[in-house]
């Protein structure tokens, strides 16, 4: 079955620590998509990319890094720089919307952080 | 700067009783709209979604959802609810002229229907 798969479900990170947040999807899914949810404060987007080698920041940018080497894989990693960590992250993924026609997105399970 | 804003963030219904949760956006121009379920321990799952034409979708599970453009509004409805609907309620807004497939979501609701 086609979807997106987050790994690992629950990390713990040490303060001062990168950690990076696997996020994979056999959809052949041209965009991919980091948020953060945090309780009261919805979905807020970190990154976006719309295509391979290519990725923009969103609004909460500050302290995350990603990449997009291969259209099935968008990792992000957690720098040190990021003050308030502990949150759970989600990847989704959709069809490049520029395409014309959009369905939203498949999301991913998600990956609990807690910084120790 | 554009936003989303579900107006209920804790609702306690009895099963049977009806629901309406409310969300609106900021922004003038073309939208698609969505509303999005995230039941305990599950990921988010696509409830139901507004391109164009007919302003009232219906999804799964009995729910449905209007478009009120004039209001810009999208509030999510179910006439008689079920204990298995307890979860949380996210709806989302993806401007066409962004160019881009971004999702900007409200801050959600909790649902909680008591048996």
């Amino acid at each position: 079955d086609g979807g997106i798969t987050q790994s690992p479900k629950y990390l713990f990170r040490k303060e001062g620590q990168n950690v990076t947040l696997s996020c994979e999807q056999n959809l052949n899914h041209d965009a991919m998509y980091w948020y953060r949810q945090d309780p009261g404060q919805g979905l807020r987007l970190i990154y976006y990319s719309q295509i391979v080698n290519d990725f923009q920041k969103g609004d909460i940018a500050e302290g995350y890094s990603v990449s997009r080497e291969k259209k099935e894989s968008f990792p992000l990693t957690v720098t040190s720089a990021q003050k308030n960590p502990t949150a759970f992250y989600l990847c989704a993924s959709s069809i490049d919307a520029r395409q014309g026609v959009y369905y939203g997105y498949t999301f991913g399970s998600g990956t609990r952080l807690t910084v120790v | 700067a554009q936003s989303v804003s579900q107006h209920n963030h804790h609702v306690i219904l009895s099963e049977a009783a009806s629901l309406e949760l409310g969300c609106n956006y900021s922004y003038g121009g073309t939208v698609n709209l969505f509303w999005y379920v995230q039941y305990p321990g599950q990921h988010l799952q696509l409830l139901l979604k507004y391109f164009s034409g007919d302003p009232l979708v219906k999804g799964i599970k009995g729910f449905e959802a209007e478009f009120i453009k004039s209001k810009f509004s999208f509030n999510l409805r179910k006439p008689s609810v079920q204990w298995s609907d307890t979860a949380e309620y996210f709806c989302a807004v993806n401007r066409r002229s962004s160019n881009t497939g971004k999702l900007i979501f409200g801050q959600g609701t909790t649902l909680q229907v008591k048996p």
